[in-house]
């Protein structure tokens, strides 16, 4: 069966530095994974995903992610945190593209001025 | 402007009476799905559907039913609605899964609670 972890149900940064989300897959088969976030008090929107093809994958407001298949994990990156940030992410996997989706257990990111 | 709309976003219901919560997308996507968000579960999908007349179960479908008799409209259905769904509902579509470029867009989202 498939499932995610998220290392840190909450993570702080400073403004300007370096934002690392830690996601871990569980999957017999060659995965699909996303990121997803949630804004505060507003509803959700994908990041990014992996389907096949190039392991780093670029998102959208400057996120990106990783894909290493001999760790099964799927880290989102951002070089330079804004405060505008600040929200809830979640990594997701499936085994196909047309395949439910299992989702983690989300981080909460706190950015700190 | 593309879009996928709820309704209601908010609704009250006492247990057992059938409501159905509506999803429409404008952008002629083949595949939707939804989802169900609650503290310290997260987010769980209900059901998808690929195409038109195609539906699977998602993660937690117990209690809920689809339907998808046209491509923009992806109804659920509480049939009979009980307090472990109150829940926040997303509901989503996209038109090609399988490629890393395609964008996904979510509803709004329904706050049920049922009494």
């Amino acid at each position: 069966a498939q499932s995610v972890t998220q290392l840190g149900s909450h993570v702080s940064v400073s403004e300007g530095a370096l934002v690392l989300l830690r996601c871990n897959y569980s999957s017999s088969v060659p995965p699909y994974l996303f990121w997803y976030v949630q804004y505060p008090n507003q509803g959700l929107q994908l990041l990014l995903k992996y389907t096949t093809g190039a392991t780093l994958v670029k998102g959208i407001n400057g996120f990106e992610a990783e894909f290493k298949k001999s760790e099964t994990s799927f880290h989102l990156t951002k070089p330079s945190a804004h405060m505008s940030d600040a929200a809830e992410y979640f990594c997701a996997v499936s085994e196909t593209s047309y395949d439910k989706v299992i989702f983690g257990p989300g981080t909460s990111l706190s950015v700190i001025p | 402007e593309a879009q996928v709309t709820q309704n209601p976003r908010y609704l009250i219901t006492v247990t057992g009476k059938k409501l159905t919560v509506t999803c429409s997308q404008n952008m002629n996507h083949e595949y939707m799905s939804w989802y169900r968000q609650d503290p310290g579960l997260g987010l769980r999908q209900i059901y998808y559907s690929m195409n038109v007349e195609v539906t699977d179960k998602g993660d937690v479908p117990e209690g809920y039913k689809v339907s998808r008799k046209e491509k923009r409209n992806f109804p659920l259905i509480l049939e009979s609605p009980s307090p472990n769904q109150t829940s926040l509902y997303f509901c989503a579509s996209s038109s090609a899964p399988g490629r890393n470029t395609d964008t996904q867009y979510f509803g709004p989202g329904t706050r049920l609670t049922v009494l």
